[in-house]
């Protein structure tokens, strides 16, 4: 079945940690995407990738990094400069351009205490 | 800076009821919008795509509208069922990024 993979689904991580959240599709798309979404907020981007080795700032990308060195993979790290990042964090991809959809993965929670 | 908005925020109908679902965004220069259903917990499914050329486009029970110029899209769902019990959300295309609206909750009460 072709799709998108978040592991883990819940991850715990101590205040002053670096945390890495994986996302990987097999779906052949050159776009991904990284959200965070909050309570009441709607999807905000982190980062996005229209082609290997290559990736943007979105919105809200401080405390984040990212990397993409295949195609089929996109990791979020979760630094320990950003100030609250307990959140669900929402990986997408597509096959890029304009007139293509969105597809996402299942969300990983990060609860940071 | 594109915004998006979604009116209401929340909503509660009797099932069988038709109900519409409103998306507005402040930029017209779209390349599509794409409608979303979210789950508690779960990540966004993927309802209906309007390209900026197309007026509407239909699924099962779902049809969306979208008026480019006025900056406005409908999401009518037909024949409401518990099952459709979600939050919906819309998002804008705009170049290389996609808006957000914060999302419509719906219940259906059986």
């Amino acid at each position: 079945d072709g799709g998108i993979t978040q592991s883990p689904k819940y991850l715990f991580r101590k205040e002053g940690q670096n945390v890495t959240l994986s996302c990987e599709q097999n779906l052949n798309h050159d776009a991904m995407y990284w959200y965070r979404q909050d309570p009441g907020q709607g999807l905000r981007l982190i980062y996005y990738s229209q082609i290997v080795n290559d990736f943007q700032k979105g919105d809200i990308a401080e405390g984040y990094s990212v990397s993409r060195e295949k195609k089929e993979s996109f990791p979020l790290t979760v630094t320990s400069a950003q100030k609250n990042p307990t959140a669900f964090y929402l990986c997408a991809s597509s096959k890029g351009g304009t007139s293509y959809e969105q597809y996402f993965g299942p969300g990983t929670r990060l609860t940071v205490t | 800076k594109q915004e998006v908005t979604q009116i209401p925020a929340a909503l509660s109908v009797p099932e069988g009821e038709n109900l519409v679902l409103n998306c507005s965004f402040t930029d017209s220069a779209i390349y599509n919008l794409q409608w979303f259903r979210q789950d508690p917990g779960k990540g966004l499914t993927s309802l209906l795509l309007i390209q900026s050329s197309q007026r509407e486009q239909t699924s099962g029970r779902l049809n969306a509208s979208l008026d480019k110029s006025s900056g406005r899209s409908t999401l009518y769902i037909a024949a409401s069922q518990p099952g459709d019990s979600a939050t919906y959300l819309c998002a804008v295309h705009t170049g290389n990024q996609f808006y957000f609206g914060t999302g419509t909750s719906l219940t259906v009460i059986p």
